[in-house]
C-alpha cells in the first residue's frame, strides 16, 4: 500500500520557469491538500480539494493553481517559479474527520 | 492571529523528564484535532488522536478541553528518540475539512 506518492523528490527550477507537482493517493480519500513549509516554520495550506471537482484557496495560494484530476489526484502548478517559492512541498490526503497521511515531500529550489 | 497558536519551544530536557506541551485554537469549528511529529523536515506522522475523554498511547498522553479551546499532550520517561518537532493539527468540522497545523514545538532530549 503505497499512501501518498508525490513526485518528483527534489527539483531545482530557474526563475520564471513552469513545474507541475504531482500527488496521488491510493486510500479512497475524499480530501486532499498541498502545504508548503519553509525553514524554521510550520506547514501552512496552499490549496485544498475536500472532494473530486472542488478546490479551494489555502493561506498562501498566490502564484500556484491546482487540479483536482480525479479522486486519486491533485496537483499543484508553478506557472513563473519565483526564488521566493524555494521550500519543501507536502501533499496530504485524509476522509472526512479522520486523520491525513502525508507524502515524502518535493524540495523545491528556485534560482 | 492564528488559528492554531503553539509555544515553538525549544523544550531540552534530560532523558527520562516529563514534558508537556500546549496548543490552543481559535475556530470552534474544529471537530478532529491530532498531534503529529515531525522529524528533521521529513514528512508529518501521526502521532496520536485527541479525544475529549483524553487518551492515551504508551508514555503519551494527549487532552482536549473544548470549552477553552486547548489541547495538551504530555511525554513521560522522556527518550532521545522523542527528539522532535510535535504539531498540533485542527480539523474543520465543516464541509471544507481543512487541515490546520500549528508551527510546532521543538523538543531535544538529551543525555
Amino acid at each position: 500500500n503505497a499512501g501518498v506518492t508525490q513526485t518528483p523528490k527534489f527539483q531545482v527550477l530557474k526563475t520564471g520557469q513552469s513545474m507541475t507537482l504531482q500527488c496521488a493517493q491510493d486510500m479512497n480519500h475524499n480530501s486532499m491538500y498541498w502545504y508548503r513549509q519553509d525553514p524554521g516554520m510550520g506547514l501552512r495550506l496552499i490549496y485544498y480539494s475536500a472532494s473530486e471537482g472542488t478546490t479551494d484557496k489555502g493561506e498562501v495560494p498566490n502564484g500556484y493553481n491546482v487540479s483536482r484530476l480525479n479522486k486519486r489526484e491533485f496537483s499543484l502548478r508553478l506557472e513563473s517559479a519565483a526564488p521566493s517559492q524555494t521550500s519543501v512541498y507536502f501533499c496530504a490526503s485524509s476522509e472526512r474527520r479522520d486523520t491525513a497521511f502525508f507524502g515524502q515531500g518535493t524540495r523545491l529550489t528556485v534560482v | 492571529r492564528k488559528e492554531v497558536e503553539q509555544d515553538p519551544g525549544p523544550f531540552n530536557v534530560p532523558e527520562g523528564a516529563t514534558v508537556a506541551f500546549n496548543c490552543t485554537y481559535s475556530n470552534s469549528a474544529s471537530q478532529s484535532f491530532f498531534w503529529y511529529r515531525q522529524d528533521c523536515r521529513k514528512e508529518p506522522k501521526l502521532l496520536m488522536s485527541v479525544y475529549s475523554s483524553g487518551n492515551e498511547d504508551g508514555r503519551f498522553t494527549a487532552q482536549l478541553n473544548r470549552a477553552s479551546q486547548y489541547i495538551s499532550l504530555l511525554i513521560r520517561d522522556s527518550k532521545l528518540s522523542d527528539s522532535a518537532t510535535y504539531l498540533c493539527v485542527v480539523k474543520r468540522g465543516d464541509s471544507s475539512y481543512k487541515l490546520i497545523f500549528g508551527s510546532g514545538t521543538r523538543l531535544l532530549v538529551r543525555p
